[in-house]
């Protein structure tokens, strides 16, 4: 079981450009969460997919975000435009009932607008 | 809005048993006790849950008080690679609440 993951590890990119964050769930699950971590705010959740619906977005800071699950194994966060105060890392996380729910985070991306 | 409440930080001796204390005086009836942990540079890692028994696996242990309104997560023998935060976080159980949310946890730091 090669756990979630998440691409790119690192992005460094300009502000005003459009960033895309790639997660894979671990197989079987059914539930996504993308989080965002600062030192200032620490984790906070931006949005909470199950069977690939999207449930709760109230923590998506502004429609500069939006995610997508385009299938039952992937997801992707994308920020368009990009602006400094949306680097972060981020953390997407699977879980499923077969697992009693508990999340099982990804590496994370660390990006950098500039 | 925090429901629990955690030293900033603590120190621990390489093989000794490190004790982390959380508080969640207002947990209710239906809400258990998450534990997980956050090494440097990786995302957060699931240590234990519990409801109401004390819980034990092979990461740690998890002693609930009678009144529920603490928790102290127990590693027996801390190793260097226990370095790192640990969050305390109370929920309701999955089926009524699917969020995890993480307060600013406490900073185990263990010493050679």
């Amino acid at each position: 079981d090669a756990g979630v993951i998440q691409s790119p590890r690192h992005e460094v990119t300009e502000m005003g450009q459009e960033v895309t964050l790639r997660c894979k769930l671990i197989s079987g699950h059914n539930s996504l969460f993308w989080y965002r971590q600062t030192m200032m705010r620490g984790l906070e959740l931006l949005i909470y997919f199950n069977n690939n619906v999207p449930i709760d977005d109230s923590g998506m800071p502004e429609d500069r975000f939006s995610a997508k699950m385009p299938n039952a194994s992937f997801s992707t966060l994308k920020i368009q435009p990009s602006e400094p105060r949306d680097s972060a890392v981020y953390f997407c996380a699977s879980s499923s009932r077969a697992t009693n729910e508990k999340l099982f985070f990804g590496s994370g991306t660390q990006l950098s607008v500039l | 809005d925090a429901k629990t409440t955690q030293p900033p930080s603590m120190d621990c001796a390489e093989g000794r048993a490190a004790n982390l204390p959380c508080n969640h005086s207002t947990i209710s009836g239906n809400e258990y006790v998450y534990w997980y942990r956050q090494i440097h540079s990786q995302g957060p890692q699931y240590i234990i849950h519990g409801l109401k028994n004390n819980e034990t696996n092979e990461m740690a242990s998890l002693i609930i008080t009678e009144d529920r309104k603490s928790s102290t997560l127990i590693l027996p023998h801390a190793t260097l690679r226990d370095t790192a935060v640990y969050y305390c976080i109370v929920r309701d159980r999955p089926s009524n609440d699917y969020k995890l949310s993480f307060g600013a946890g406490t900073t185990v730091t263990v010493r050679a």
